[in-house]
């Protein structure tokens, strides 16, 4: 009974396309994220949703635009694909209050070529 | 601003034996703490946190943690490492209200049998 699912789980495209990466979650959480990871496995957060409220929105190309239809869902949408972007793409839920303990999907590899 | 500092890189150890990851933190407040392990190809999974309370915080798989206000540091620690624990530790603080995580550069656990 998977707790905080991400599809695809890779995704190659080439430079320039399009892409969604979708986000789920079971667990009843008000809070949604996504964070980036890098080559080097550094981990940066991207953005937070809270209730479908952008809350967080950290220093992250215009070509990424999130959208959240309901609290147990957050997609992430990338526009004109760079090599710079190949990463892996977390999601995390969590309840909106402190200490925010976050449990994270299984993550989706992005290539683009 | 705040930062999370993981001194150790790679760490090597052999199997049964101690295991000490070090964290130390920069944070105004009282921090969220947090240690996740991340296996190869998946996503993060909690091990233990720390937000108020008993300093020595219990977590899965036998890990615990301690939180030393004086020294900003958040030490993950197993007394008897197994092989399957070889993977990446990440230890994050947790800033203000919002849940945003700031995760430290990880460290690399290698087991030697």
């Amino acid at each position: 009974d998977t707790a905080v699912s991400q599809t695809p789980k890779y995704l190659v495209t080439q430079m320039g396309n399009d892409k969604s990466i979708k986000c789920e979650q079971n667990l009843g959480h008000d809070t949604m994220y996504w964070y980036k990871q890098d080559s080097k496995k550094f981990l940066k957060i991207m953005f937070s949703y809270n209730n479908k409220e952008l809350i967080i929105n950290e220093t992250v190309p215009n070509r990424f635009s999130p959208k959240s239809p309901d609290k147990a869902h957050l997609n992430l949408h990338i526009n004109s694909l760079e090599l710079g972007d190949s990463a892996v793409y977390f999601c995390a839920s969590s309840q909106p209050r402190p200490p925010y303990e976050q449990y994270f999907g299984p993550g989706t590899r992005l290539t683009v070529t | 601003a705040q930062s999370v500092t993981q001194p150790d890189i790679h760490i090597t150890v052999s199997e049964g034996a101690s295991l000490e990851l070090r964290c130390n933190y920069s944070y105004g407040a009282t921090p969220y703490l947090f240690w996740y392990v991340q296996s190869p190809g998946q996503g993060l999974q909690l091990l233990l946190k720390y937000f108020s309370g008993d300093t020595l915080v219990q977590g899965i798989k036998g890990f615990e943690a301690e939180f030393k206000r004086s020294q900003s540091s958040f030490n993950l620690r197993k007394p008897s490492v197994h092989w399957s624990d070889a993977a990446e530790y990440f230890c994050a603080v947790g800033s203000g209200n919002t849940g945003k995580l700031i995760f430290g550069q990880g460290t690399t656990l290698q087991v030697k049998p």
